[in-house]
């Protein structure tokens, strides 16, 4: 089943430093989510990008998409101590079609930590 | 303007026992979702609702679980007869339309532990 890598599975840095973090998948999607997720509850969606966009930038996140070599990037600049969450790529499982096409798949996240 | 909310935010059990698990979903929402985490994973599907109806119940573990939707709104996922292996997070999740890009909005969830 289609399902997101993030690498790496613990990143821990400095207040004030980027932050980046990969997503590798299998198979071929619409497009890519990425979600932050602190002390183990609700995930909040952070954004969106499609599979005809390259980049995507809100606030502080930039995030780009590579479909050739089927991974994804979250970058997060000048990083805060409120950043330090669980990050998780996530995508659609079909591709518009049939059931299955809207639940998302997720990896097992990527564990940042900054320190003030 | 209120999220996802979920009841209750925890629950302890004893194994063999059953449990409810309730989600708000965002009004005017039609999708909901329902996943689980163990501690440290990712998420795992459980069943997905559009409107009442679950196209999608791949997820379901065992036929220990259940989930029913009323009213396009409220759902509970029930767990019949629950091992320690039920032990997780449940997350509930809604969008807007069943677009596969439309993004999911989450609930809090519940932590279920089983004795």
């Amino acid at each position: 089943s289609q399902q997101g890598e993030e690498d790496p599975q613990a990143l821990s840095i400095q207040e004030g430093e980027n932050a980046t973090m990969n997503c590798s998948y299998k198979t071929s999607i619409n497009n890519l989510q990425w979600y932050r997720q602190n002390s183990g509850r609700g995930l909040v969606h952070l954004i969106l990008i499609r599979s005809n966009e390259r980049e995507k930038h809100s606030g502080r996140l930039r995030v780009t998409l590579d479909t050739s070599k089927k991974s994804s990037s979250l970058l997060i600049t000048a990083s805060r101590a409120a950043d330090t969450a669980s990050y998780f790529c996530a995508m659609p499982r079909g591709v518009y079609s049939g059931a299955g096409s809207y639940q998302l798949t997720f990896g097992k996240g990527t564990k940042l930590s900054v320190i003030p | 303007g209120a999220g996802v909310s979920q009841s209750p935010s925890n629950k302890v059990t004893e194994k063999g026992k059953d449990v409810e698990l309730r989600c708000d979903p965002i009004s005017g929402h039609t999708a909901l979702y329902w996943y689980r985490q163990s501690l440290g994973q990712g998420l795992e599907f459980l069943i997905y609702f559009q409107g009442n109806s679950a196209p999608d119940k791949s997820g379901l573990p065992s036929d220990r679980f259940s989930a029913e939707r009323t009213g396009g709104s409220v759902s509970t996922l029930t767990i019949q007869r629950t091992q320690q292996e039920d032990s997780a997070v449940y997350l509930c999740a809604s969008s807007f339309g069943t677009s596969g890009g439309a993004p999911q909005y989450f609930g809090p969830g519940t932590r279920l532990t089983v004795l």
